[in-house]
């Protein structure tokens, strides 16, 4: 079935660590998210790219960085730099020649520092 | 840049009934997408409606339809016959037409449906 996969589901970080979050596509979409998800402040985008090789920051991008080496994967590594990288990450593709606008979206990966 | 408002964090319905969440936006665009998502406690993030704002008719989807008033910035989306099922979070989201068609998001309303 065609979908989004993140991984890990949960992840607990100490203090100090970079950690990776996966996000892999096999829609053939051309465009990807990564998303952050804080209690009452709804879902800020952290990074998007809208072609493979080429990748903007979104409202939080700072303590963040990504990669865009394959059309099929958005790897989101989340650095010493971010204070607070405690969140729920959704990770979300769209097709950019349907146009029809919505996204797609993995099932999160929750992330916990100690 | 384009915010969405939901003003009510949480929201109650008793089951068949009908309820209507809110959703205001700005922006200076003429041409857009404005969505409803639905996030049960699964997380999963699931499309519930769209609307493009250069159609006047309001979109339907079985028992979701929308209220969608351009000139207010207004969309609000009405969950008819509601079932246990509808139980979860829903986002307001709005997507422009360029800048890399980035979806901004509400904050949420908590919908809880009782028996």
């Amino acid at each position: 079935d065609g979908g989004i996969t993140q991984s890990p589901k949960y992840l607990f970080r100490k203090e100090g660590q970079n950690v990776t979050l996966s996000c892999e596509q096999n829609l053939n979409h051309d465009a990807m998210y990564w998303y952050r998800q804080d209690p009452g402040q709804g879902l800020r985008l952290i990074y998007y790219s809208q072609i493979v090789n080429d990748f903007q920051k979104g409202d939080i991008a700072e303590g963040y960085s990504v990669s865009r080496e394959k059309k099929e994967s958005f790897p989101l590594t989340v650095t010493s730099a971010q204070k607070n990288p405690t969140a729920f990450y959704l990770c979300a593709s769209r097709g950019v020649r349907a146009n029809t606008g919505e996204l797609f979206f993995g099932e999160g990966s929750r992330l916990t520092v100690l | 840049a384009q915010t969405v408002t939901q003003s009510q964090p949480e929201m109650s319905v008793q089951e068949a009934e009908t309820v209507t969440l809110s959703c205001t936006y700005d922006t200076s665009e003429s041409d857009y997408y404005l969505f409803w998502y639905k996030q049960p406690p699964s997380r999963q993030m699931i499309l519930v409606i769209r609307q493009e704002a250069y159609k006047q008719q309001n979109a339907t989807e079985n028992r979701f339809s929308v209220n969608f008033q351009k000139a207010a910035k207004s969309f609000s989306l009405k969950i008819s016959d509601s079932q246990l099922g509808d139980a979860a979070m829903y986002f307001c989201a709005y997507r422009s037409t360029g800048g890399g068609n980035k979806l901004t998001f509400g904050t949420g309303t908590q919908l809880k449906v009782e028996l």
